[in-house]
C-alpha cells in the first residue's frame, strides 16, 4: 500500500519567503507528525494531529510557524518569513493513533533557505 | 523530557556486537527503535512494553528495564547493513507523542 507522501521533494527559496511543505499520511491513519531534522541531528517534535482534537503545538520554534490539517486527511506545514535557520528537512509521519503503534515517515522535504 | 542516548557513535567491524542505550528521566509506557540510513526516513524496528519481553528484529534485539526507565538495543553479529543512526523514541501513554533521543550513528565496516 502506499506510505506518507511528501511534497516537494526539495525546496529552495530565498530568505523572507514564505513556503508551505505538504504531507499526505497513510490511508485511516488518525495521527499525523511533523519533525525537523536539521543537518546530522536528531528528530525534533513540531506539532501532532490526532483526529478531531486540537493539535499539540507545543514544538513549534516561533510564531513563524504554523500547520493545519484539512479533513483528517492532508496536512499542511507553512513557515512565514523564512530565515537562514529554517533550512532543515521537514519530516512527516502518520500513525494508526493508538498506543503502542509506530510512526511510518515519509521522505522528507530538504528545505534550504540562501 | 528527550531521551539519553549513549553512545553518540560507535564503529564495528563485521560480525561484532555493540549496545545501545537510551534512558529517560520520566515514567515510560513504551520505547520504539528507529534506524535511518543516510539520506532515507526513519525506519521502525521495534515496541519495547512496559512489562513486555525482549523483542527481535532479524539479530538486533532491544530490551526495557522498567525500574531504570531504560531500553537497550543490541546489535549482534553486525552485518554491513546495519550502518545507519539508531533512534530511540520514548512513549509515555498519555498521549501518542514520541521525544526522541539524539541518536547514534553506528558504521560497520568489512
Amino acid at each position: 500500500g502506499a506510505g506518507v507522501s511528501q511534497s516537494p521533494s526539495n525546496k529552495v527559496t530565498e530568505k523572507g519567503k514564505d513556503v508551505e511543505l505538504r504531507c499526505d499520511p497513510i490511508s485511516g491513519h488518525t495521527a499525523l507528525y511533523w519533525y525537523r531534522q536539521s543537518l546530522g541531528q536528531g528528530l525534533e517534535f513540531l506539532i501532532y494531529f490526532q483526529g478531531n482534537s486540537a493539535p499539540d503545538k507545543s514544538g513549534l520554534p516561533s510564531d513563524r510557524f504554523s500547520a493545519e490539517r484539512t479533513g483528517g486527511s492532508v496536512s499542511t506545514l507553512t513557515i512565514q518569513r523564512t530565515q537562514q535557520e529554517d533550512s532543515a528537512v521537514y519530516l512527516c509521519a502518520s500513525s494508526p493513533g493508538e498506543v503502542n503503534q509506530p510512526q511510518h515517515f515519509g521522505d522528507g522535504t530538504r528545505l534550504s533557505i540562501l | 523530557q528527550q531521551p539519553v542516548q549513549s553512545p553518540q557513535a560507535v564503529i564495528l567491524r563485521e560480525g561484532e556486537d555493540a549496545v545501545i542505550n537510551c534512558s529517560s528521566s520520566k515514567a515510560l509506557y513504551s520505547v520504539h527503535w528507529y534506524r535511518q540510513k543516510h539520506g532515507e526516513a526513519p525506519v521502525f524496528l521495534m515496541i519495547l512494553l512496559k512489562g513486555g519481553e525482549q523483542m527481535r528484529h532479524e539479530k538486533i534485539s532491544a530490551s526495557f528495564n522498567e525500574k531504570k526507565q531504560q531500553s537497550s538495543l543490541y546489535l549482534t553479529a553486525s552485518q554491513l547493513s546495519y550502518s545507519g543512526t539508531y533512534f530511540c523514541g520514548t512513549e509515555r501513554g498519555s498521549d501518542y507523542k514520541l521525544s526522541f533521543g539524539a541518536g547514534t550513528t553506528v558504521t560497520v565496516r568489512a
